[in-house]
């Protein structure tokens, strides 16, 4: 069974851009989350979705969306890059039975910002 | 809110030699726990989780962690550490009602030592 796939693995990008990361659930996992990892901060949670809605969201601005699409795929995008952006996003999912609740995680995407 | 602190930023630890890792948590409702490895440039794995029943929770490659409610704890242990288990390991907590949101504490490298 595939897991969690993420694309890319890395990317450097330039103030002010923006840029989309892309994550594949595991085939049947609705829920999808996403979470930052910085050396300072650790890991922080930017949002999840289930179905296309995103029922979760995280304190970070506006600059940080994301969506899901029918097949569960999901993508955040994050506009105007700055320099703090720089970090490894990480994506999760989730089955929908509570009895075997517990998120897998990708091996993520690493954003550097110059 | 929930939060979750690990003491130890750092474990140095000899190869064969038992070792605990400090997890506490905040939280005013019930959680569930987790406990999460993360080896160099690679995303998180987890290794065991605590949803209900049983206090002892055991989990993939030998560690095994103990829930404790009065002192809100989960603290990992494994009796013999190899040279392949130096990664770092977080712990995290997530609300029983809202449990597609994961709060992390800020992780502890553990270093074995042949």
């Amino acid at each position: 069974k595939a897991g969690v796939t993420q694309t890319p693995r890395y990317l450097i990008k330039t103030r002010g851009q923006q840029v989309t990361l892309s994550c594949s659930p595991i085939s049947g996992h609705r829920s999808v989350s996403w979470y930052q990892q910085t050396p300072g901060q650790g890991l922080q949670f930017l949002f999840e979705y289930f179905s296309e809605t995103q029922r979760n969201k995280g304190n970070f601005p506006g600059r940080f969306s994301g969506r899901q699409f029918s097949n569960s795929r999901s993508e955040m995008n994050v506009s105007t890059l700055e320099l703090g952006d720089s970090a490894l996003y990480l994506c999760a999912s989730r089955p929908d039975r509570l009895d075997n609740y517990g998120y897998t995680f990708g091996s993520g995407t690493r954003l550097t910002v110059v | 809110a929930q939060s979750v602190t690990q003491l130890d930023s750092q474990v140095p630890v000899f190869e064969e030699a038992p070792v605990e890792l400090r997890c506490n948590y905040s939280s005013s409702v019930s959680v569930y726990l987790f406990w999460y490895v993360q080896y160099p440039n690679q995303g998180l794995q987890l290794l065991l989780k605590y949803l209900s029943g049983s206090t002892l929770v055991k989990g993939i490659n030998g560690f095994e962690a103990e829930f404790n409610k009065s002192q809100t704890s989960f603290h990992l242990r494994k009796p013999s550490v190899h040279i392949s288990d130096t990664a770092e390991y977080f712990c995290a907590v997530s609300d029983t009602h809202n449990f597609n949101k994961f709060y992390f504490g800020s992780g502890t490298k553990l270093n074995v030592k042949p």
